[in-house]
């Protein structure tokens, strides 16, 4: 089985603070995502990734940045937390052209 | 602007009945649908997919309908279960591209 594992369940963390999340797949997978869910709002893709050292802008990158130093790990990175950051953030893995597997999320809140 | 609309934020059914769960969208290059499922405080989960070659594609009580003409698809599942309570998103893949666009969801709640 597929397996994505994100560091941190819960998060609480003061404005301004920068922020890691921390994602890693055991299946070698080349395709790896970030996305936010919010209420009303559905999954929106912040970042993804489809090589080491390879990054590509989603719908809102905005105030985000990302790392891929190996194929099995991305990470996920708030510059200077904002308390509009406060989400639930998804992990995702997949081949190129397979459905995605997805981590178990992080509930970030930024006071 | 929300390529993938799911229009209906909650549906209730009654265990044993059939749940129908839409999906619409607007991009025509859109080639690669999937359905996920989400419980609470858990990360999405594959559900059933269906390429735009097919209009039907079936995995025991989950059915996926695809209308490329209407750009619309949906999920029936017969019989629903209570178990089957929980957000329900659709996703759309172009053919070119890595990246899926998803819908807002739709909360099923299956009643016993």
């Amino acid at each position: 089985d597929v397996k994505v594992t994100q560091s941190s369940r819960y998060l609480v963390k003061r404005t301004g603070e920068k922020v890691f999340l921390e994602c890693v797949q055991d299946m070698d997978h080349e395709n790896m995502f970030w996305y936010r869910q919010d209420p009303g709002l559905g999954l929106r893709l912040i970042y993804f990734s489809y090589d080491v050292k390879m990054k590509e802008k989603g719908d809102i990158p905005e105030g985000y940045s990302v790392s891929r130093e190996k194929k099995e790990r991305f990470s996920l990175i708030l510059e200077s937390a904002s308390t509009n950051q406060t989400s639930m953030y998804l992990c995702a893995s997949s081949l190129i052209t397979n459905e995605q597997f997805f981590g178990p999320g992080t509930r970030l809140t930024v006071l | 602007d929300q390529q993938v609309k799911q229009n209906s934020p909650s549906l209730s059914v009654q265990e044993g009945r059939i749940s129908i769960l839409n999906c619409d969208y607007t991009n025509s290059m859109f080639d690669y649908f999937l359905w996920y499922k989400k419980y609470p405080a858990e990360g999405p989960t594959f559900l059933i997919s269906i390429s735009s070659i097919k209009d039907k594609n079936e995995d025991g009580r989950f059915t996926v309908f695809l209308n490329k003409s209407a750009k619309h698809l949906s999920l029936h599942i017969v019989p629903s279960q209570p178990g089957d309570s929980a957000v329900y998103f659709c996703a759309a893949r172009p053919n070119t591209g890595n990246q899926f666009y998803f819908g807002t969801g739709t909360s099923l709640t299956v009643i016993p």
